[in-house]
């Protein structure tokens, strides 16, 4: 199946510090999705993107399918950014929808 | 209701022991999803459902486990003689008509067994 890895694994941050998030694929993707899990477990949807760049405030990001990869932009970060960033993709090759996560990057920011 | 939810937030239970978890998906999504997340660890699929039938249950780990979705909408995952390793948060997502659309997730059940 498609392989998914997230780097760096562990991030730290001091508030007020921008970063980069990447998500390496090993195959076509149909669907490529950002998550933030917050303290409480809760999947919090940032960005569906299976190609081009989106923003959404201080987060972007953006997808070259053709390059099998995606970068998570955090600028001006908070306290509450912290928490667990996943990328999500669907393989073309999948039926349906399903997704494959990678393992995460940890993010802390301090104040 | 607004978004997924899914019940109870918390089970505990004893091995060997029936359990079912319950998600309610999005109002109008017609495809359903499970995923289970280990301690540390990004979810893993187990099964997908577009409208009432399973449409892919290769994630499923094992024959102790079984889910249905007999209306379209709620989906009830069973897990027959449970075991310790079968502790995780089990998700649920939903998505709209198209195979291909945004996956929104519930809040997990967290499942404990002793």
């Amino acid at each position: 199946g498609i392989q998914v890895e997230q780097s760096p694994p562990d991030l730290i941050l001091q508030e007020g510090a921008n970063s980069t998030l990447r998500c390496n694929f090993s195959d076509s993707v149909n669907n490529l999705q950002w998550f933030h899990q917050n303290p409480w477990g809760q999947l919090i949807n940032l960005f569906y993107i299976p190609s081009g760049t989106k923003q959404n405030g201080r987060l972007s990001a953006t997808t070259v399918a053709t390059e099998r990869y995606s970068l998570l932009y955090i600028s001006s970060s908070q306290t509450t950014d912290s928490g667990v960033y996943f990328c999500a993709v669907s393989s073309i090759k999948a039926a349906g929808n399903k997704l494959t996560f990678g393992g995460g990057t940890r993010v802390l920011v301090k104040p | 209701g607004a978004g997924v939810s899914q019940t109870p937030s918390n089970k505990v239970t004893e091995k060997g022991k029936y359990v079912e978890l319950r998600c309610d998906p999005i109002s109008g999504h017609t495809a359903l999803y499970w995923y289970r997340q280990s301690l540390g660890q990004g979810p893993e699929f187990l099964i997908y459902f577009q409208g009432t039938g399973a449409a892919d249950d290769s994630g499923l780990p094992n024959d102790r486990f079984f889910a249905v979705r007999p209306e379209g909408s709620v989906s009830t995952l069973k897990i027959q003689r449970t075991e310790r390793g079968d502790s995780a948060v089990y998700l649920c997502a939903s998505s709209g008509t198209s195979s291909y659309n945004e996956q929104f997730f519930g809040p997990g059940t967290r499942l404990t067994v002793l």
